[in-house]
């Protein structure tokens, strides 16, 4: 069956532009996550939606990190004013139940800020 | 949450069995052990989870001693397809916190 997807797979913006990832969940997973991934490093965590709710954002670097899952399926990380140290991989996972540690991942979106 | 250390990075050759060792000496009771697979240019990959003794799947078997304070994934015979980062992690099996907290891992490499 189809696995988490994620859209773009690499995108390049200027310092100070809005971007937005997209993340399509493995269909009727509850819970969804973000995490991000700099170079060398091991992902870590964003933020959390159960169904369109979203129950944790305390890994978010700053107020110019959003997320939303408005349907409780496809959610959107945007990014506001990038700058340099968001270039990491941003990472999307989905899982069938609230506070699994199974969690399937999407390729992930190579964010690089110029 | 309790803190992982594994190594860096680990050399082996193809039709080797290789065993990589993670400490957690803080391992609270109703924590789990997990581990993921990294392919370059791709998400993690849950591999294996366990709470004691042992556990095999057709992947890889994971061994975690009685005490706890550390556990072994053991990959038989690794191919080329293998090389990848492993990522040990530990935390309640179902948990209000939701989050996996990722280590850095360790770097496998399987040569020819």
């Amino acid at each position: 069956g189809a696995g988490v997807s994620q859209s773009p797979r690499y995108k390049v913006a200027k310092r100070g532009q809005d971007v937005a990832l997209r993340c399509d969940p493995i269909s009727g997973h509850v819970s969804l996550f973000w995490y991000q991934q700099a170079l060398g490093q091991g992902p870590e965590f964003l933020t959390y939606f159960q169904n369109e709710a979203q129950l944790d954002k305390s890994g978010l670097p700053s107020d110019r990190f959003f997320a939303e899952r408005p349907e409780g399926s496809v959610s959107t990380l945007k990014i506001q004013r990038t700058q340099q140290e968001d270039s990491a991989v941003y990472l999307c996972a989905s899982s069938s139940t609230a506070g699994a540690r199974e969690q399937y991942f999407g390729p992930g979106t190579r964010l690089t800020v110029t | 949450l309790a803190k992982t250390t594994q190594p860096i990075s680990m050399d082996s050759y193809e039709g080797q069995e290789v065993n990589i060792t993670c400490s957690h000496n803080n391992i609270a009771t109703n924590d789990y052990i997990t581990w993921y697979q990294q392919f370059p240019s791709q998400g993690p990959r849950f591999i294996i989870q366990g709470y004691k003794t042992k556990v095999t799947n057709e992947v890889a078997s994971l061994f975690i001693p009685a005490d706890r304070k550390s556990s072994t994934l053991s990959l038989p015979r690794v191919s080329l397809s293998d090389t990848a980062v492993y990522y040990c992690l530990v935390g309640p099996r179902m948990d209000s916190s939701y989050k996996l907290i990722f280590g850095s891992g360790t770097r496998l490499l399987v040569r020819p």
